[in-house]
């Protein structure tokens, strides 16, 4: 079983549409856990941190169930720059366990 | 550029040939990450690394592959006698350390491309 299992998508949504997609995880004492974004296969880039009470960060929603362990993501209002691959990532001590991401499509 | 820094951004060596990786961390952070992504595939631990100390290789392949973050100058990943399934994205990550720290958030360098003909 993979550490970090995602649905690959593509998600293809219109401008302005509500999206939303979740990975699961599979150590169940991992400490930390993220949302990166990696456009085109450059470096991946923090989006945000995901809290055990659940954040937000302007349009951009994350979930955390540690007991059925799995993180979500929404975005709100989308646009065409959100367009990307969504990396899950669960941290234990130190070392990073990374889905292999979720593409989302945002058409005009 | 105060971020992450990697060189060469593109590598193409033969099969047989040495590949050397170069990082510079951020400043400020004294800890460093190697990751490997493959096509299709998510980035995968290779290891992790502090001045002068591997504190953990378990993704490294066993053999070929070594790193090291030496007390002056960058983080190396050296892979000797490369083979075409070395080919891929190798990113670096730093963080700036983990005493007191639950949320271990790292950050990238744009990553060495290397292509193995």
């Amino acid at each position: 079983r993979k550490e970090v299992e995602q649905d690959p998508g593509p998600f293809n949504v219109p401008e302005g549409a509500t999206v939303a997609f979740n990975c699961t995880y599979s150590n169940s004492a991992s400490q930390s856990f993220f949302w990166y974004r990696q456009d085109c296969r450059k470096e991946p880039k923090l989006l945000m941190s995901v809290y055990s009470s659940g954040n937000e960060d302007g349009r951009f929603t994350a979930q955390l169930n540690r007991a059925s362990q799995y993180i979500s993501l929404l975005i709100r209002d989308s646009k065409l720059s959100d367009s990307a691959t969504y990396l899950c990532v669960v941290n234990y001590d130190y070392k990073l366990s990374f889905g292999a991401g979720t593409t989302v499509t945002v058409r005009a | 550029n105060a971020g992450v820094m990697q060189n060469p951004r593109h590598l193409v060596r033969r099969r047989g040939q040495e590949a050397r990786l170069r990082c510079s961390p951020m400043k400020g952070h004294s800890h460093v990450y190697w990751y490997r992504q493959l096509p299709e595939e998510g980035l995968k631990f290779m290891v992790y690394l502090q001045k002068e100390n591997i504190i953990d290789e378990s993704g490294m392949p066993k053999e070929r592959f070594s790193a090291e973050f030496p007390k002056e100058g960058p983080s190396i990943l050296r892979i000797q006698q490369v083979v075409r399934g070395d080919s891929a994205a190798y990113f670096c990550a730093s963080s700036p350390g983990l005493a007191g720290r639950v949320y271990n958030e790292q950050f990238f360098g744009p990553g060495t491309r290397l292509t193995v003909l």
